[in-house]
């Protein structure tokens, strides 16, 4: 079955700066990799997503990019903001079949 | 917009109790998931159906069982309840088909259970 790695696990930068987080995963056959936001003891929220047939995406100052040969994909958040703060999942899955999760990331923004 | 809808939103049992979840999904979607989360973990997948048929399996225990209704509602049973069953359950729903929106699945506010 799919499995996700993702690092770090923990993550501090200063507000302003930039921050990335990167995830590996194994099955071949995984075609939609979507980021989740969460806050504590909150529901994951999807933030930025990214389909197989697509090799970067951006929304305003939350880009991903998406590696198919290395199997690997990343999420880049620009001029972080103290708000950003949370804890973020990548997660990858075939057509219409479940989400696997990485371990998450947990972002502290610094003012 | 309508969301994924849970309840109860906490429930408090004693070790060997039983616990009832229920999930309505987002309206036309066809798809829900359940996931368990524990303090500092990340969301494992439980079980899934579509179209009122369970559809995958994961790290579901045998002590819990789960179905979907004809309103497309779901509800996850979970009997002789154990410490360790403490965690976060969210359900999800999302819908087949083509477009941008297809396969996204969009979470539930979650029901906390606390075993003691």
């Amino acid at each position: 079955g799919e499995n996700v790695e993702q690092h770090p696990s923990t993550l501090s930068v200063q507000e302003g700066d930039s921050a990335v987080i990167k995830c590996t995963y194994s099955d071949s056959a995984s075609n939609y990799f979507p980021w989740y936001k969460q806050e504590l003891g909150k529901r994951p929220q999807l933030i930025i997503d990214i389909r197989s047939n697509v090799g970067e995406k951006k929304d305003q100052r939350i880009a991903v990019t998406l590696n198919k040969t290395a199997k690997h994909f990343s999420l880049h958040i620009t001029e972080t903001q103290p708000e950003d703060s949370a804890v973020y999942f990548c997660a990858a899955s075939r057509s219409f079949q479940k989400l696997v999760f990485g371990t998450g990331t947990r972002l502290l923004v610094s003012p | 917009a309508a969301g994924v809808i849970q309840s109860p939103r906490h429930l408090i049992k004693e070790k060997r109790e039983t616990a009832t979840l229920k999930c309505y999904p987002i309206p036309r979607h066809d798809t829900v998931y359940w996931y368990q989360q524990g303090p500092g973990q990340d969301p494992q997948f439980l079980i899934s159906f579509y179209e009122k048929m369970q559809s995958d399996k994961g790290s579901i225990p045998d002590r819990f069982s789960a179905q979907q209704f004809s309103d497309y509602h779901s509800e996850l049973n979970m009997s002789s309840l154990e410490l360790g069953d403490s965690a976060l359950y969210f359900c999800a729903s999302s819908f087949e088909g083509l477009g941008s929106g297809a396969n996204v699945l969009t979470f539930g506010a979650g029901s906390r259970l606390t075993v003691l």
